[in-house]
């Protein structure tokens, strides 16, 4: 009964080839988000979807995209992957109806390694 | 700016030990706080939240008390056991978007028999 589902756990890819991460929810929540996560840092939000709505955070490098075809999926498409984005890249949701005091709900994460 | 510090880790306890892992923000307005927990292989759950000054969170037998005269998020239980064994991150909201948090890095707390 898991509620946000990440695939794969593991990716690698090569310096420069574009990789896409999936983030997929049967909670029917408004709200997505990605953050990524790099060895013993804080989570760093990149970029949330409230429905449709996109919204990039300002310090957000352009080599990072993302894709929310329908409500339960969400994509987070990396162009040119470089040697300093391998990280964990988390997926969350939540409803988009209590503000600033909601809960998130994680998926386990996709670890992405970059050779 | 937004920020979250918390302590470094790893922490290591006996079982039954007190814990306290220490959390400090920076953040304009009045944010909510949060403290999430991450179990080997598991995402990030939330453990407890508090929303406003003075309030407590509490859960699983954890603590926490929104102090704002020393802007702080300090976690506490009395007893700790093995399967409390997880890494702590403590977070809080900022506005500009529906609950985007600030997270610290985490605190990595190891308990044994």
């Amino acid at each position: 009964d898991a509620m946000v589902i990440q695939n794969p756990r593991y990716q690698v890819t090569q310096f420069g080839k574009p990789v896409t991460l999936s983030c997929s929810q049967t909670l029917n929540h408004n709200v997505m988000y990605w953050y990524q996560q790099k060895s013993s840092q804080a989570p760093k939000l990149l970029f949330h979807y409230y429905d449709k709505d996109f919204n990039n955070e300002a310090d957000t490098p352009d080599n990072f995209q993302s894709r929310r075809p329908n409500t339960s999926f969400c994509f987070l498409d990396i162009r040119s992957p470089g040697l300093g984005d391998a990280a964990m890249y988390l997926c969350a949701t939540s409803r988009g109806s209590q503000g600033t005091s909601e809960k998130l709900f994680f998926g386990s994460g996709t670890q992405l390694s970059v050779l | 700016g937004n920020s979250v510090t918390q302590m470094e880790g790893p922490v290591t306890l006996s079982e039954e030990a007190f814990l306290t892992i220490n959390c400090t923000y920076t953040a304009t307005g009045y944010p909510s706080l949060f403290w999430y927990v991450q179990y080997p292989g598991e995402g990030l759950q939330l453990l407890l939240k508090a929303t406003k000054a003075d309030d407590k969170g509490s859960n699983k037998g954890f603590e926490a008390t929104y102090r704002k005269e020393t802007t702080s998020f300090h976690l506490e239980k009395g007893s700790v056991q093995v399967s409390d064994s997880a890494v702590y991150f403590c977070a809080h909201s900022f506005s500009g978007g529906y609950n985007k948090l600030i997270f610290g890095a985490g605190t990595r707390l190891a308990v044994h028999p």
